[in-house]
Formats: structure tokens, C-alpha cells, sequence
């Protein structure tokens, strides 16, 4: 079962912050969290295990709730180079290369 | 390190051909998995190997197969191309202290 990512889209002025969701309806062991840039490959964001363990990378961060089967992707103070399309992506138990993606959340931040 | 490497970048194939794409991981990286990535479907897994042994395996039709070698390089293969296989395939090796995947550039292939 894909994971589903909300919202679909969002357009920020640099300096806003944003929320990006992404639901699942089966238990979740870990969230895989990807950016990717148009034209270009995917890049590792953060990873999160069970434990509802909150992840910062630089202004990013993230938080697992696994008895809400649900993660949410922070960015704060957002900044042009944070344009792309967010993934979050599931995986059954340890098998971390296979994972199952979310429809994607393009954010585009303006000057 | 040398990052994730695909060949080629880009094909064109019509209807009926097959395809082999080639993906080199980071060296190291045992596992390789492979992803079709099109506007209407996002990312889909195809298959995972390691070490020369299929671990996982998506829902592809069997048309689509794969194979790696003793060096961890992996190969994927298409057999008669429909136009809804044109997308881009991405390659991505496993890390071992994150667990995160490191994907290649990927290969745009294009069914007419």
C-alpha cells in the first residue's frame, strides 16, 4: 500500500515554514524521507525508526508517529534551494532497499 | 567515493524491442534496487539484489527482470517494450550506516 503524502503542492515565500504529511494504512517500521530536484536523482533526507524519534537536518526535521502510522517533514525558514518534490517512503520491516513511495509533495518557494 | 553510475542516460526503443540498462553502485554498497519513476505512477519499486540473489521484488510484469554480477554491478532488462514502460529508471545502492539509498542519475527510456 503506497503511503499518501498531503498536500499535493505548495507554493512558500522564503522565510515560511511548511508541513508536508504522509499517512499510511499499515504499520509502519520505518519513514524514509527524499527530495528530488527537477532533473535530478533523488537525494536521502532522513531516516526514522519506530520510537516516534524526531530527526533535524539543518532546518529540516521530522517526526514518526507509528501508533498514528504517520510522519511529518518539517522545513523552517525555507529557502529557495529547498524547491523540489518531496518523497516519503516505507519499507516492510528491515528490507531498507525496497521501499514504497508516496505520490510526492512538489513545494516551490519564491523569493 | 564515486557516486551511483547508469548507462545508457537516455534510449529510444520502439514497440516490441527489449532494453538493458546497466547500473554500477557505490563501491561497497552491496545492494542495488531499482525504480521506474513515471508523472502518472511516481516511483515504483521494481527489484532489489544482493549479492548476485533477487531479495525483493515489486509488482512488474514478469517482462521485467534483472540480474547482478559478482562486483555488485546490476543489469535490468525489458522484453518487448509497450509504450507505457517509457519512464525513467533510477538505480539506488544501499548504505550501510544510514540505511539510506543512494540513487544514480537514472536512464530515460523512450517506447514509440
Amino acid at each position: 500500500q503506497q503511503p499518501v503524502q498531503s498536500p499535493q503542492a505548495v507554493i512558500l515565500r522564503e522565510g515560511e515554514d511548511a508541513v508536508i504529511n504522509c499517512s499510511s494504512s499499515k504499520a509502519l517500521y520505518s519513514v524514509h524521507w527524499y527530495r528530488q530536484k527537477h532533473g535530478e536523482a533523488p537525494i536521502f533526507l532522513m531516516i526514522l525508526l519506530k520510537g516516534g524519534e524526531q530527526k533535524g537536518h539543518d532546518k529540516i526535521s521530522a517526526s514518526f508517529n507509528e501508533k498514528k502510522q504517520q510522519s511529518s517533514l518539517y522545513l523552517t525558514a525555507s529557502q529557495l534551494s529547498y524547491s523540489g518534490t518531496y518523497f516519503c517512503g516505507t519499507a516492510g520491516g528491515t528490507s531498507y532497499g525496497k521501499l514504497t513511495f508516496g505520490q510526492g509533495t512538489i513545494l516551490t518557494v519564491h523569493p | 567515493k564515486a557516486g551511483v553510475t547508469q548507462t545508457p542516460r537516455y534510449l529510444i526503443k520502439t514497440r516490441g524491442q527489449q532494453v538493458t540498462l546497466s547500473c554500477s553502485p557505490i563501491s561497497g554498497h552491496r545492494s542495488v534496487s531499482w525504480y521506474q519513476q513515471t508523472p502518472g505512477q511516481g516511483l515504483q519499486f521494481l527489484f532489489e539484489y544482493f549479492s548476485e540473489t533477487q531479495r525483493n521484488k515489486g509488482n512488474f510484469p514478469g517482462r521485467f527482470s534483472g540480474r547482478q554480477f559478482s562486483n555488485s554491478r546490476s543489469e535490468m532488462n525489458v522484453s518487448t517494450l509497450e509504450l507505457g514502460d517509457s519512464a525513467l529508471y533510477l538505480c539506488a545502492s544501499l548504505g550501510q550506516v544510514n540505511n539510506e539509498q543512494f540513487f544514480g542519475p537514472g536512464t530515460r527510456l523512450t517506447v514509440l
